[in-house]
């Protein structure tokens, strides 16, 4: 099955501060998705991005689906922001959604 | 938007029990669902595919006799765990789409936190 990699795992911010979220994947997708995991599990869909860029407020997403990999920008951090952020593919030939490991973003005030 | 409700959102059972969990597509209807489970620090794994009005297909090492998953409607999926034991113990989630996720994406309930004692 595809490959979904995640980096970095782990990343601790000061309020205020930009940061960068990877995500590889090993083959050709048709959707790719960036959640956010809340502290109480909920998973809320910040992008559906297959290709292209997008943005929302403070966040913004860039995938380049040749070189299969996409890109979550946090701009201007704040503590809001903590938690898991995932990634989630879907190829053409099948309708799971795989996710990746995840980045556990802490944002300190 | 696409909204997925999921019920109960916590439960506490007795080892040898069944809990049953409901995943309701509320503003659309889905042929397909899906159920995830989270262990703690974890990422989610995919447990089953529910189809309406056949069986489920399961991941290899997910046993179909312990999670029994009915999807009787287009709006309706339902997952039981049979005879509970504390190492069933996670976080549950399901997903639907309206157009298997070709338009828009998958949506995700809240989840069920489900402990066994």
């Amino acid at each position: 099955g595809i490959q979904v990699e995640q980096s970095p795992p782990d990343l601790i911010l000061q309020e205020g501060a930009n940061s960068t979220l990877r995500c590889n994947f090993s083959d050709s997708v048709n959707n790719l998705q960036w959640f956010h995991q809340n502290p109480w599990g909920q998973l809320i869909n910040l992008f559906y991005i297959p290709s292209g860029t997008k943005q929302n407020g403070r966040l913004s997403a860039t995938t380049v689906a040749t070189e299969r990999y996409s890109l979550l920008y946090i701009s201007s951090s704040q503590t809001t922001d903590s938690g898991v952020y995932f990634c989630a593919v879907q190829t053409i030939n099948d309708y799971k959604l795989s996710f990746g490991a995840g980045t556990t973003v802490t944002v300190r005030a | 938007g696409a909204v997925v409700s999921q019920h109960p959102s916590w439960v506490i059972c007795k080892s040898g029990t069944s809990v049953k969990i409901e995943c309701r597509s509320l503003d659309f209807q889905a042929t397909t669902m899906f159920w995830y489970r989270q262990f703690p620090k974890q990422s989610l794994m995919l447990m089953a595919t529910s189809n309406e009005g056949s069986k489920a297909t399961y991941e290899q090492g997910v046993e179909k006799d312990k999670f029994l998953i009915n999807h009787a409607s287009l709006t309706l999926s339902t997952l039981t765990v049979t005879s509970a034991h504390p190492e069933d113990s996670s976080f549950y989630i399901c997903s639907a789409s309206q157009l298997g996720g070709a338009l828009g994406g998958y949506t995700f309930g809240s989840g069920t936190r489900l402990t066994v004692v």
